[in-house]
């Protein structure tokens, strides 16, 4: 079974910076886009950030780019997003999702099949 | 950017009851991208549905999807206690606001 184990999130002062990372295992890591969705306590989710197998595409919801850098490393099977001058509506828990399509492009997606358990990001002075 | 809505916002229901979900798009899509999710409190959404009617892996039968272009559809047969949830769908990268199926 796959799986997917988010770390890095936390407390962190307005205007800050924080980096999440997510290990995946149990499947060909750098054969699948991966993709950040993230849900604020008691809200719906919100798509964040993809990126191709191939790091080749990658894309940002319009909330998060120019601020938020996706990218993963497939020696380490890892998944990152750098996350600067962070914003109080950036507070959520930040999920790590595998896209289902094998070799699929990290801004569009038919579904994720997998995710992990979430990281809380909280963003407050 | 699209928008999805789904309504009803709750669904208040018994087991063994059908439920039946709509997400409507404010324009036409490719069905390839639509996606159904469970979520329950505490944990990471749960893929039930993708393609607009694929069941995803270990999923039941009891749970069906269709649709295409702006309307989608999630039911659910006879629902179980278990299927008392929030379900959100998904058209690519845009979520659905969630609809609550409760008892």
């Amino acid at each position: 079974e796959v799986q997917l184990v988010e770390s890095g999130g936390g407390l962190v002062q307005p205007g800050r910076s924080l980096r999440l990372s997510c290990a995946g295992s149990r499947f060909t890591f750098d054969d699948y886009a991966m993709h950040w969705v993230r849900q604020a306590p008691g809200k719906g989710l919100e798509w964040v950030s993809g990126i191709s197998w191939n790091s080749d595409g990658i894309g940002y919801a319009d909330s998060v780019k120019g601020r938020f850098t996706i990218s993963r490393d497939d020696a380490k099977k890892s998944l990152f997003l750098q996350m600067n001058s962070l914003r109080a509506e950036d507070t959520a828990f930040y999920y790590c999702a595998k896209d289902i399509e094998y070799r699929g492009s990290g801004y569009s997606t038919t579904g994720f099949d997998s995710w992990g358990q979430g990281t809380l990001v909280s963003v407050s002075s | 950017e699209i928008v999805l809505t789904q309504s009803p916002g709750t669904l208040s229901l018994s087991p063994g009851e059908r439920a039946t979900l709509s997400c409507r798009a404010s324009h036409s899509f490719s069905s390839s991208y639509s996606a159904w999710y469970q979520q329950k409190p505490g944990q990471a959404p749960r893929l039930l549905i993708y393609g607009a009617s694929n069941r995803a892996t270990g999923i039941p039968d009891r749970f069906s999807g269709s649709g295409s272009g702006t309307d989608f559809t999630l039911t659910i047969n006879g629902l179980e206690p278990e299927d008392f949830a929030v379900y959100y769908c998904q058209l690519s990268r845009t979520f659905g606001q969630g609809t609550k199926v409760e008892i």
